[in-house]
């Protein structure tokens, strides 16, 4: 099984201010296709998880562009570059390019 | 607008069982792969299992294999679930969620599933 392991687990941040979680994979998430299959999700205080960024680095549909991914291999990493009041939640890392496996949350609160 | 809705979540007896349903509307349920994914409360995210546009592909994760059955109707826009031979640790928010080409990308609000004597 692929582990996937998230730092920080908590991020306290300053409005308006950058942050930034990391996320590392066991193995590689090249699949045999070329594609990485790495995605990011938003999880906001009693709402259900929401897509922010799939294969590394493409915005999902009405996700602002201060979300960026990027990273490779095992590597990943999700940037706010400014943060605001409504990104407070939980953000998870996944993989779906071996049985699809979670990081275990970074939660994200303002300073 | 796309909608998943579960239901069928309840208070269940351990060994019990249970068939959660999800019904779809806005987009083409027969274009797309499926998943259910749970939160046991105040945790984070599990995949659970997975079916194919055919149901001719199908998975689960190791801590439900044996014990839960997805499976579709794509005459009725439903996906479900049934769960067998519940335990406590089965416990949590289930979501059904749309699932093309490796992407989770709409998920429903959840329904609850709690297993307890």
């Amino acid at each position: 099984d692929i582990v996937m392991t998230q730092t920080p687990l908590s991020s306290p941040v300053t409005l308006g201010q950058p942050a930034s979680i990391s996320c590392r994979s066991s193995q590689s998430l090249v699949h045999s296709d070329g594609i990485t299959y790495l995605s990011w999700f938003q999880q906001r205080p009693g709402q259900p998880p929401r897509l922010l960024i799939y294969r590394v680095s493409d915005r999902f549909s009405g996700v602002p562009d201060r979300f960026s991914g990027s990273g490779a291999g095992t590597d990943f990493t999700l940037k706010i570059s400014r943060v605001e009041a409504e990104d407070v939640g939980v953000y998870y890392c996944m993989q779906t390019t071996h049985f699809p496996s979670f990081g275990q949350g970074t939660r994200l609160e303002i300073k | 607008e796309i909608q998943l809705v579960e239901s069928g979540g309840t208070l269940v007896l351990p060994g019990g069982s249970l068939r959660l349903s999800c019904a779809v509307s806005g987009f083409t349920f027969t274009n797309y792969d499926m998943s259910w994914v749970r939160q046991a409360p105040g945790k984070g995210l599990e995949w659970v299992s997975y079916i194919s546009v055919s149901s001719s592909t199908i998975y689960y994760a190791d801590s439900v294999k044996g014990r839960f059955t997805i499976s579709r109707d794509n005459a009725k826009n439903s996906l479900y679930l049934q769960m067998n031979s519940l335990r406590d640790e089965d416990t949590a928010l289930y979501y059904c969620v749309r699932n093309p080409s490796r992407l989770l990308d709409y998920w429903g609000q959840g329904i609850l599933v709690t297993v307890s004597s």
